[in-house]
């Protein structure tokens, strides 16, 4: 059973700095990985989506990086702005299957 | 707008009671999911659809049932409602495994 990991659980960093966001699977046979920001009240908006095949994305200030054989993903954010403080949730699919599992997301601040 | 739209946006209902909710997509996915995410703000799958078929199933009571009139739209039908069903509901939809696109949520309160 695939189970998806999300530390920290809680961030909280200053206005401009770089970090970090990580995601750990147990089962690495994955059909791709997607990160997605969830705001207080909304919906999940998709941010990146790494096929398997894949070692990371990028998107304006944010990367993400795909190990499959270690079950790793990070999500690196750059110069990070109070409008990025959100839940990151990731969730991976299994091939064959749309199914996604999720974590349970770091919720973000960043403050002013 | 293109996107994935859920009606109702709020549902308070009392123990016991039958509901629905809606939800249309207008990007020509064939694929359609509902999710529920609880009160420690855990996502899990509930059903998946595609070309009207249901090809997830998780381990739900039957007292939810889904209903998919078209590609277009995947409704979810609640039975007999208890307090645990209270919960944030989002419908989502994909082109097969692609990126998945989320609605709003419809935020269910049993009293």
């Amino acid at each position: 059973k695939q189970e998806v990991t999300q530390i920290p659980a809680a961030l909280s960093v200053p206005e401009g700095e770089n970090l970090v966001l990580n995601c750990s699977f147990t089962d690495s046979a994955i059909y791709n990985l997607q990160w997605f920001r969830q705001d207080p009240g909304k919906g999940l908006t998709s941010l990146l989506l790494i096929q398997s095949s894949q070692r990371e994305q990028t998107s304006g200030r944010l990367n993400a990086s795909l190990d499959k054989s270690s079950g790793r993903s990070t999500l690196y954010i750059a110069a990070s702005q109070p409008g990025d403080s959100a839940t990151y949730l990731c969730a991976v699919s299994k091939g064959g299957s749309e199914k996604l599992v999720f974590g349970k997301g770091t919720k973000l601040t960043v403050n002013p | 707008d293109t996107a994935v739209s859920q009606t109702p946006k709020y549902l308070v209902t009392q123990m016991g009671n039958d509901k629905s909710i809606k939800c249309e997509q207008n990007l020509g996915h064939d694929t359609m999911y509902w999710y529920k995410q609880d009160s420690k703000k855990f996502l899990k799958i509930m059903f998946s659809y595609n070309n009207k078929e249901l090809i997830i199933n998780e381990t739900v009571p039957n007292r939810f049932s889904p209903k998919s009139p078209d590609k277009a739209h995947l409704n979810l039908h609640i039975n007999s409602l208890e307090l645990g069903d209270s919960a944030v509901y989002f419908c989502a939809s994909s082109h097969r495994v692609d990126t998945q696109y989320f609605g709003p949520g419809t935020r269910l309160t049993v009293l």
